[in-house]
């Protein structure tokens, strides 16, 4: 299917364990992004990536890694899960325009609980 | 303070009213002002997006900024149940070519038949 996509889309965890959630798009565009969703927070910047093995801390990246070695890949890591990461996390994706910046496109989400 | 503040509601409102939702913040370096809707269980989605200050419509939406005042809204005029989510407010400059969202709360609405 042609678009973004995460995989899972609902995961349980226990504190300590490693989870990696996955998102792939199939535009090939050049950024990627990962944004955490909580109330009374609204939408947040964790990561985000220019281009492949190009990445860099949002606004709140403690606790979680990022790779990107390919362009339509983007998984994002919680090293040591807390319970202060149970959240839904979202990827988007953009492209680069002439005005320098463009539409993020959201993925459907990953809803994570950590136990 | 929140960059980017926005009433988080609920806003519940009957079939056909028009809704006013609207977002304040501080960084006055903003310069691109969207607006997304996310209903429930999904991805936001972008609904609208303004450059700089001015109005934008299409269709029944209205997007207003008024950069003086630090200001932005999003009207819906003969709003549908269909128009029942949450819409977010997002700003954001260039930082090294990458557009960086900042984003309200959001506001959950729901329209009533």
């Amino acid at each position: 299917d042609a678009g973004i996509t995460q995989s899972p889309r609902y995961k349980i965890t226990e504190t300590g364990r490693q989870v990696t959630l996955m998102c792939h798009q199939t535009w090939s565009h050049s950024y990627m992004f990962w944004y955490r969703q909580d109330l009374g927070h609204g939408l947040r910047l964790i990561y985000y990536s220019a281009a492949a093995d190009i990445t860099d801390k949002g606004e709140v990246p403690d606790g979680y890694v990022v790779s990107r070695s390919k362009t339509e890949n983007f998984p994002l890591t919680l090293e040591s899960a807390t319970r202060s990461q149970t959240s839904v996390y979202f990827c988007a994706s953009s492209e680069i325009s002439i005005r320098g910046t463009d539409t993020q496109y959201f993925g459907p989400g990953t809803r994570l609980t950590v136990l | 303070q929140k960059e980017v503040e926005q009433d988080p509601g609920p806003l519940s409102v009957p079939e056909g009213a028009i809704v006013s939702l609207n977002c304040t913040y501080s960084n006055s370096a903003f310069q691109y002002f969207m607006w997304y809707r996310q209903y429930s269980r999904k991805g936001p989605e972008l609904l609208m997006y303004t450059y700089s200050s001015g109005n934008k419509e299409d269709g029944r939406f209205t997007a207003q900024v008024d950069k003086s005042s630090k200001y932005i809204s999003l009207f819906i005029r003969d709003s549908q149940p269909s128009d029942s989510a949450t819409y977010l407010c997002a700003m954001s400059h260039s930082i090294q070519g990458a557009q960086k969202l900042v984003f309200g709360q959001g506001t959950r609405l729901t329209i009533n038949p």
